[in-house]
């Protein structure tokens, strides 16, 4: 079965650095996400992807995120600048449409520690 | 705006006895799709179940079925003749237009099966 891939599993990185999330959604879906879930707690929804351009975004996606599908294959987030209140789980997740019974699919996350 | 809430922190089970989690959920829009999904210690995001407001039926899959009260606006996951490997976090999540068709998710209920 098709699976959504992410990379690294886990990201070590220093507060102020800049960090990229790497996601590969599955090939013939056309909505893409990222979550984030903070240790242990609510799974909460950054930003969605559709047609090459950002559909929303959440308050916590703010001008040190952002996305990008460099090469129909890819799905990156990036974090400009991380702070210590970035470490989170990240998710990526695709679906092939955004209504309807199609579920999102999760890759198995970027655990990300920022020190 | 699209809400829900899933009031149990933690639930203990015996293994083979079946339990029910609780989902409430809040919304403007006559057309919106429930989800379950299940976490395991190793982080991953699994779908179980998915439930149409419009459905007529309740959903089952296998071992899972949800209990879809529309008037009440519930959508609890009765998991039946639990197994040691259903001890999990356990999402309910919601997708409609009133939240501009992302999929949000509650809080969660760690379910513990006891051998």
């Amino acid at each position: 079965e098709p699976e959504v891939t992410q990379t690294p599993s886990h990201q070590v990185t220093q507060m102020g650095q800049e960090v990229i999330l790497r996601c590969v959604p599955i090939s013939n879906h056309l909505y893409f996400y990222w979550y984030r879930q903070i240790l242990g707690q609510k799974v909460e929804f950054l930003v969605s992807f559709y047609n090459n351009e950002i559909s929303e975004k959440s308050e916590i996606f703010d001008d040190q995120f952002s996305v990008e599908r460099p090469d129909g294959s890819n799905f990156t987030l990036k974090i400009r600048s991380t702070k210590l209140e970035d470490s989170a789980m990240y998710f990526c997740a695709s679906t092939l449409e955004d209504r309807g019974r199609s579920p999102l699919h999760f890759g198995n996350g970027t655990r990300l520690t920022v020190t | 705006a699209q809400k829900i809430t899933q009031t149990q922190p933690g639930m203990f089970v015996q293994e083979k006895e079946a339990v029910t989690l609780d989902c409430t959920y809040d919304t403007s829009d006559p057309s919106y799709g429930l989800f379950w999904y299940k976490q395991p210690s190793s982080g991953e995001m699994i779908f179980l179940i998915y439930q149409g407001s419009y459905d007529q039926q309740n959903a089952t899959e296998g071992r899972y079925s949800l209990n879809f009260q529309k008037a009440r606006k519930s959508a609890n996951l009765v998991i039946s003749a639990s197994q040691l490997g259903d001890s999990a976090m356990y999402f309910c999540a919601m997708r409609g237009r009133d939240g501009g068709f992302k999929t949000i998710f509650g809080a969660g209920t760690r379910l513990f099966v006891k051998a």
